[in-house]
């Protein structure tokens, strides 16, 4: 069975600072990873999607990579904002496992000023 | 609408109550998703669909859940005899196809007194 791990459960750092997140899963036969972004109260927000095939994907602050063969990813946020304050999640789709996604536990984040 | 409309936003319930749960997903998606979320963790699977058909439920925790989506748009969510632990916000995501990625709607939070 597929799980996957986010550490640290929860972060706070000062604006402005680059930080990392990081996710792991036990089972490397992934079709793809998802980065997503949560806010209180609301649904998720997909920031990123990384193909098996694939290394890293790059939007404006974000960046994530993918370690298939040590079954990594990290989420790298640059010059991080009050904005930025959020739960980020992680999931991934198995080969083969139909199209359900596998869901981290989350790390909560704080951007403060 | 534009994303995936879920309703009610909130519900209460007694213990023993049956409660049922609205998701309209993106107009034209063909894959709609249901996950439950515990507080303070990521979301879990419950059921899929494409179209009409309800291809995977190994997620459903018990036979008190029953999900479906008789015309291929809109699903509800059926939890019969509702129990305590069965608080959580459910969340519905849809997408083109079932490989495409999951855009989710901001859940119900339901809490069983």
């Amino acid at each position: 069975k597929q799980e996957v791990t986010q550490i640290p459960a929860a972060l706070s750092v000062p604006e402005g600072e680059n930080l990392v997140l990081n996710c792991s899963f036990t089972d490397s036969a992934i079709y793809n990873l998802q980065w997503f972004r949560q806010d209180p109260g609301k649904g998720l927000t997909s920031l990123l999607l990384i193909q098996s095939s694939q290394r890293e994907q790059t939007s404006g602050r974000l960046n994530a990579s993918l370690d298939k063969s040590s079954g990594r990813s990290t989420l790298y946020i640059a010059a991080s904002q009050p904005g930025d304050s959020a739960t980020y999640l992680c999931a991934v789709k198995i080969t083969g496992g139909g199209n359900k996604l596998t869901f981290g536990t989350g790390t909560q984040l704080k951007v403060e000023l | 609408g534009a994303g995936v409309s879920q309703s009610p936003r909130y519900k209460v319930a007694k213990r023993g109550q049956d409660v049922a749960l609205r998701c309209d997903p993106i107009s034209g998606h063909v894959s709609l998703f249901w996950y439950q979320q515990a507080l303070g963790q990521g979301p879990e699977f419950l059921t899929y669909f494409q179209n009409e058909a309800q291809l995977d439920k190994s997620g459903l925790p018990s036979d008190r859940f029953f999900a479906e989506r008789p015309e291929g748009s809109v699903s509800t969510l059926k939890i019969q005899r509702t129990q305590q632990e069965d608080s959580a916000v459910y969340l519905c995501a849809s997408s083109l196809y079932g490989d495409q990625p999951q855009h989710f709607g901001d859940g119900t939070r339901l809490s069983i007194l």
